[in-house]
């Protein structure tokens, strides 16, 4: 166990949906991060919040939206859902801003969209 | 072209063998240099961390950084069947946030 839980493990929903996923990192972590993982992709970085701040954005589609809460669990919420968003979303998380000293990652929910 | 290249694989090796895994980036700036492994239907695992250029051994791994050909490079000595997993290379710059990802390497030891 790494210590950052996210739940669900799996999600299967049809398109056009909206779903949440929840990320609650280690404990004393203060950084999170959300990737998505697909086959032909890999790992694409997406956001990244800190002490419930917004710090940085990659890829992230408009459909998609995150939040940091004061217990400093993470949501990322995807709207719209489409085919090509089926994935694996991971969050991890660090004590400092910068990922300079490696993330730790939860074990991902696996997103399926029919 | 991306930021990182990694080859995908899959590489194959029989037990006891020295494995090389390798990534390219085009990104000078970066400084922080890792390698995670990541089994099946589990999150990536931090492996092996470097900063800067040099070698920096851990067991049986070795991770090497050469940042004037922009190369880094994973060595597994004696691979076992428990190292079959994807391996990652991952980095960033000193004032960054977000580490890059390559797409990993799949790697499958036999007994």
């Amino acid at each position: 166990d790494s210590g950052v839980t996210q739940t669900p493990k799996h999600l299967i929903t049809a398109t056009g949906q909206r779903v949440t996923l929840r990320c609650s990192p280690r404990s004393g972590d203060l950084s999170v991060y959300w990737y998505q993982q697909s086959l032909d992709q890999g790992l694409q970085f997406l956001i990244q919040y800190y002490n419930g701040e917004e710090r940085a954005k990659g890829n992230i589609l408009e459909r998609f939206s995150a939040q940091q809460f004061p217990d400093l669990h993470s949501e990322l919420n995807l709207s719209s859902l489409e085919l090509g968003d089926s994935a694996l979303y991971f969050c991890a998380s660090t004590k400092v801003v910068g990922a300079s000293y490696g993330y730790t990652f939860g074990s991902g929910t696996r997103l399926t969209v029919v | 072209q991306k930021e990182v290249e990694q080859d995908p694989g899959p590489l194959s090796v029989p037990e006891g063998a020295i494995v090389s895994l390798n990534c390219t980036y085009s990104n000078s700036a970066f400084q922080y240099f890792m390698w995670y492994r990541q089994y099946s239907r589990k999150g990536p695992e931090l492996l092996m961390y470097t900063y800067s250029s040099g070698n920096k051994e851990d067991g049986r791994f070795t991770a090497q950084v050469d940042k004037s050909s922009k190369y880094i490079s994973l060595f597994i000595r004696d691979s076992q069947p428990s190292d079959s997993a994807t391996y990652l290379c991952a980095m960033n710059n000193q004032a960054g946030t977000a580490l890059i990802f390559g797409k990993g390497t799949t790697l499958s030891v036999s007994s």
